[in-house]
């Protein structure tokens, strides 16, 4: 039963442009959500996280939306640039983000941008 | 200076036999976990231990024997390895207490032949 959903497997943007990627959640018991980059043969690099006492959290290029009542968060990233072509995780946990607990992992999204 | 280490890199190996994977982390964390990336991409946790007790065991198989010498260190033993086990695992540490992300290493690329 996947408790983290990311709906799209890839997502194609241009230079520039608006990515914006979507995650869905089911356990209402989830209270931080965070969102890693991961490039090939590395490891998840952690983005952005946002506690669910916020709606939206920005820093610099990206940010994050939560909609409690949806379930769901999205990453905004403007303006999207070459380097940021990855594979992006949207992670949840149910301790806002300072107990010993795992995280819950989407599948990913992988973002391509192009020239 | 890498923040979470973990050696080797890849491992590749029969079916039957025992391996270890280290992990070490330099960031002062009081908790480290191991997670393991299947075929279907998905990251799912196995352990986590802090202060070198073990605080999660998600229902994975007594042959995979986490153990902590101490605080900085995860090493992840497993025995009598079978072909499901090829996957990606990655060592991640973090605070507790202190919100804040979880921190990856690279991964370990377990390949059974």
């Amino acid at each position: 039963d996947q408790q983290v959903k990311q709906n799209s497997p890839s997502l194609s943007v241009q230079e520039g442009r608006i990515s914006i990627l979507n995650c869905d959640y089911t356990n209402s018991m989830f209270d931080y959500f965070l969102w890693y980059k991961k490039y090939p043969a590395e490891g998840p690099t952690f983005l952005i996280s946002i506690s669910s006492i916020k709606d939206k959290n920005e820093d610099g290029r990206f940010t994050v939306f939560l909609n409690k009542s949806a379930k769901h968060l999205s990453l905004h990233i403007v303006p999207s640039q070459p380097g940021d072509s990855a594979v992006y995780f949207c992670a949840a946990s149910a301790r806002s983000g300072g107990g010993a607990d795992g995280l819950t992992f989407g599948k990913g999204t992988h973002l391509i941008i192009q020239p | 200076d890498t923040a979470v280490s973990q050696t080797p890199k890849y491992l590749v190996t029969q079916m039957g036999n025992d391996k270890s994977i280290k992990c070490e982390q330099n960031l002062g964390h009081d908790t480290m976990y191991w997670y393991k990336q299947d075929s279907k991409k998905f990251l799912k946790i196995m352990f986590s231990y802090n202060n070198k007790e073990l605080i999660i065991n998600e229902t994975v198989p007594n042959r995979f024997s986490p153990k902590s010498p101490d605080k900085a260190h995860l090493n992840l033993h497993i025995n009598s390895l079978e072909l499901g086990d090829s996957a990606v695992y990655f060592c991640a540490s973090s605070q507790v207490n202190a919100p804040g992300p979880q921190h990856f290493g690279d991964g370990t690329r377990l390949s059974i032949l």
